[in-house]
C-alpha cells in the first residue's frame, strides 16, 4: 500500500456543479500528477504540479484546474461538470527532478455526474 | 509525442499457463516503460519498470518484461499464472525527463481459469 491518500472515495454530483478532489502525497515527494480514467479506458494525464507550480498539462479544458500546497498535497477542481466527467480520478505522487523516478498512485476518487 | 498500444483488451489463460501481455510504444525520446496492475476498485500498483541498462526487467509477483528497441515493444510475461493474477494490466511510457507524466495504453484484462 502506498502513502498516497485521496478523498473522498466516491462522489455523486449534478451536471453543472463544481467539485474538488483532494490528494495527499507520499512523504518526501514534491510532485503530484492527476489522471482521469473513464470506464474501460486507460488513465489519461490531466496535469502535474511540482513544488506548487503547474508543470505540464494534458488535453483537458480550463474548467479542470488544480492547486498544490506547501506540504505538497494537491486539489483537483472541476467546474461546470458534464456527464462525460464521470470517471475514476487518480492522483500519483513522485519525486520531481530525479531520473528513474517512480509514480505511486492513490486508490482514486470515483466521480459520478448525473 | 508518445503513445502505447496494448494488443488484446482481454486475455484468458488457465492456471499454471504462460501469461503474455503485449505492449508496443511510440516515443520521440528514449522511453521509460512501465507495467501497472489494477485490481477492481483500486488504484494502480507498479509491477516493473525499464529506464536504462538491462533490457530484461524483473518485477513483483514473478512478472518480467523485455525492452526491445528494434520492435518498440515491452511485453509482459509470467511463466505460470496464478488465480490471484486476475486483474487489469496497463502498459505506460514516459519521456526520459517527464518525471511521472505517463501515457497509458487501454489496458488488458487478464482472466485466469482454474
Amino acid at each position: 500500500e502506498t502513502g498516497v491518500t485521496q478523498s473522498p472515495t466516491h462522489l455523486i454530483k449534478t451536471r453543472g456543479q463544481q467539485v474538488t478532489l483532494r490528494c495527499s502525497s507520499q512523504s518526501g515527494h514534491n510532485t503530484v500528477s492527476w489522471y482521469q480514467q473513464a470506464l474501460g479506458q486507460g488513465p489519461q494525464f490531466i496535469f502535474q504540479y511540482y513544488r506548487e507550480e503547474e508543470n505540464g498539462r494534458g488535453n483537458f479544458p480550463p474548467r479542470f484546474s488544480g492547486l498544490q500546497f506547501p506540504n505538497y498535497s494537491s486539489e483537483l477542481n472541476v467546474n461546470a461538470l458534464e456527464l462525460d466527467d464521470s470517471a475514476l480520478y487518480l492522483c500519483a505522487s513522485s519525486l520531481g527532478g530525479v531520473l528513474n523516478t517512480e509514480a505511486f498512485f492513490g486508490q482514486g476518487t470515483r466521480l459520478t455526474v448525473v | 509525442a508518445q503513445s502505447v498500444t496494448q494488443l488484446g483488451s482481454h486475455v484468458s489463460v488457465s492456471e499454471g499457463a504462460l501469461v503474455l501481455l503485449r505492449c508496443n510504444y511510440s516515443s520521440s525520446v528514449p522511453p521509460y516503460l512501465f507495467w501497472y496492475v489494477q485490481y477492481p476498485n483500486q488504484g494502480l500498483q507498479l509491477l516493473l519498470k525499464y529506464t536504462t541498462g538491462a533490457t530484461l526487467v524483473k518485477g513483483i509477483n514473478g512478472f518480467e518484461a523485455e525492452f526491445k528497441k528494434s520492435e518498440t515493444s515491452f511485453h509482459l510475461t509470467k511463466p505460470s499464472a496464478h488465480m490471484s493474477d486476475a486483474a487489469e494490466y496497463f502498459c505506460a511510457v514516459s519521456g526520459g525527463t517527464s518525471y511521472g507524466k505517463l501515457t497509458f495504453g487501454q489496458g488488458t484484462i487478464l482472466t485466469v481459469h482454474p
